[in-house]
């Protein structure tokens, strides 16, 4: 079953606005990772946060967990068009260590 | 990923075939991983590998079997191919040490099965 989830599916924003998106998950987990897949390509990892840690930053991204909600979200600043792909999350639960679950991503399109 | 490289990238093979996909790895990590990728159902694990003589099964591993050759390498075989196994592979490698490494992704072999 899957562990994750993303919300939305799919988001359409303009260049330069903030894009958001969400990932649940089900059980209790040492981490948790947002990749990045460009189309038909294999995943790249963008920022890992640990059950422990509330938000992290990296250039601009901004991530944030909240375990007692069993949720993260991922926040891209001033978007570009390069940004255009598909977003997943990735988690480690406590009961399967070093196994990753993925979520089913949010398709992301940026307009220029 | 150019450190996790994946044969064949695309595959069009008939029902009952075997077909065998191989994954290669030059960043020395010892864990592997297999995965498909399904429209709508993100990643899912099928076998990973924690080194030479570990091999565990995921999520979807009924009709899938694997082999670690080598650190470097783990092949994924479908003894009998079928339809619905049509899908995305995605190998991945992850280093050895505490939770939370960071997964290296291979570019995916396309597989259609008629």
């Amino acid at each position: 079953s899957q562990q994750g989830e993303e919300d939305p599916q799919a988001l359409s924003i303009q260049e330069g606005e903030n894009a958001t998106m969400n990932c649940s998950y089900k059980t209790s987990i040492n981490n948790l990772q947002w990749y990045r897949q460009n189309s038909g390509r294999g995943l790249v990892h963008l920022i890992l946060i640990r059950s422990n840690e509330r938000e992290k930053h990296s250039g601009r991204l901004r991530v944030t967990l909240d375990t007692s909600k069993k949720s993260s979200s991922l926040l891209i600043t001033a978007s570009r068009a390069a940004d255009t792909a598909s977003y997943f999350c990735a988690t480690e639960p406590t009961s399967g260590t070093y196994k990753y679950i993925f979520g089913t991503g949010t398709r992301l399109k940026v307009l220029a | 990923d150019a450190d996790v490289t994946q044969t064949p990238r695309n595959r069009i093979t008939k029902t009952g075939k075997r077909i065998m996909l191989e994954c290669s790895q030059t960043k020395g990590h010892d864990r592997m991983y297999w995965y498909r990728q399904d429209p709508g159902l993100g990643l899912r694990l099928i076998y990973y590998s924690f080194d030479v003589k570990d091999i565990n099964k995921g999520e979807i591993s009924d009709g899938y079997s694997v082999s670690r050759q080598a650190q470097a390498k783990f092949s994924l075989s479908l003894e009998s191919a079928i339809p619905n196994q049509t899908a995305l592979y995605f190998c991945a490698t992850s280093d050895f040490g505490t939770t939370g490494n960071e997964q290296f992704f291979g570019p995916g072999t396309r597989l259609t099965v008629l």
